[in-house]
């Protein structure tokens, strides 16, 4: 299952637009990308995913370049309510439970918008 | 719709006592999960259910079983705690039909203190 690259952490201030990037290097061709964010006290729950290209929807954004080795979440006008644990995921998500919930969450991106 | 509802929320534990901790949903899924969830560690899974009576083994399993006799229902015991185990321990479940908006969905967690 692919590992991925991401930053620790990351500062914003309210308004801004946030650009989260993941390193995937070794991504297979049945891999999707889905994103989750988690608040503390609570669990993850699900952003977007993609294939390639562009997606979005009323959250976010993901930009997948054409080599699909990186991906980008984008969070516009970012609010104190995002601050928040944002993780990269990378793996055959139509495979089924045992390599869905395998996915490999690591540590994520700790998103801290600031007033 | 209540998703995935963990219980206990929290629960001390002396070293040597064992517990269950249940989780339960009703989103009709086939997929059931336990993960784990210590700072700076990520989520790592602990064990697995493809579906009603079967189970299997995440990344870290060892001291922990758990049980899928029902359906909406993934039991995650340990027989003898240790303080390794304090933790917060996330359940989640999946669907499992072959889509390309296949997520995972979690519970609320459940704060594991062992001393």
């Amino acid at each position: 299952l692919a590992k991925t690259t991401q930053p620790i952490s990351m500062d914003s201030y309210e308004g801004q637009e946030v650009n989260i990037t993941c390193s995937h290097n070794n991504i297979a061709t049945n891999d999707y990308i889905t994103w989750y964010q988690q608040f503390p006290s609570q669990g993850p729950r699900f952003i977007i995913q993609g294939y390639k290209t562009k997606v979005t929807n009323e959250v976010a954004s993901l930009f997948i370049p054409a080599d699909r080795k990186s991906s980008t979440l984008s969070l516009p006008r970012v609010s104190l309510s995002d601050t928040a644990v944002y993780y990269c995921l990378v793996g055959d998500i139509k495979g089924g439970g045992s390599t869905l919930g395998r996915l490999y969450f690591g540590r994520g991106t700790q998103l801290t918008v600031w007033p | 719709n209540a998703g995935v509802t963990q219980t206990p929320k929290f629960r001390v534990l002396k070293t040597g006592q064992s517990m269950t901790l249940l989780c339960a949903q009703d989103m009709n899924h086939e997929y059931m999960y336990w993960y784990r969830q210590d700072p700076g560690m990520g989520l790592r899974l602990i064990h697995y259910s493809v579906g009603e009576g079967t189970t299997a083994k995440g990344e870290v399993p060892d001291g922990y079983n758990v049980s899928r006799l029902k359906k909406q229902n993934f039991l995650l015991g340990l027989e003898s705690a240790a303080p390794s185990q304090t933790s917060v321990y996330f359940c989640a479940s999946s669907y499992s039909g072959q889509s390309s908006g296949n997520t995972i969905y979690f519970g609320e967690g459940s704060w594991l203190t062992v001393v």
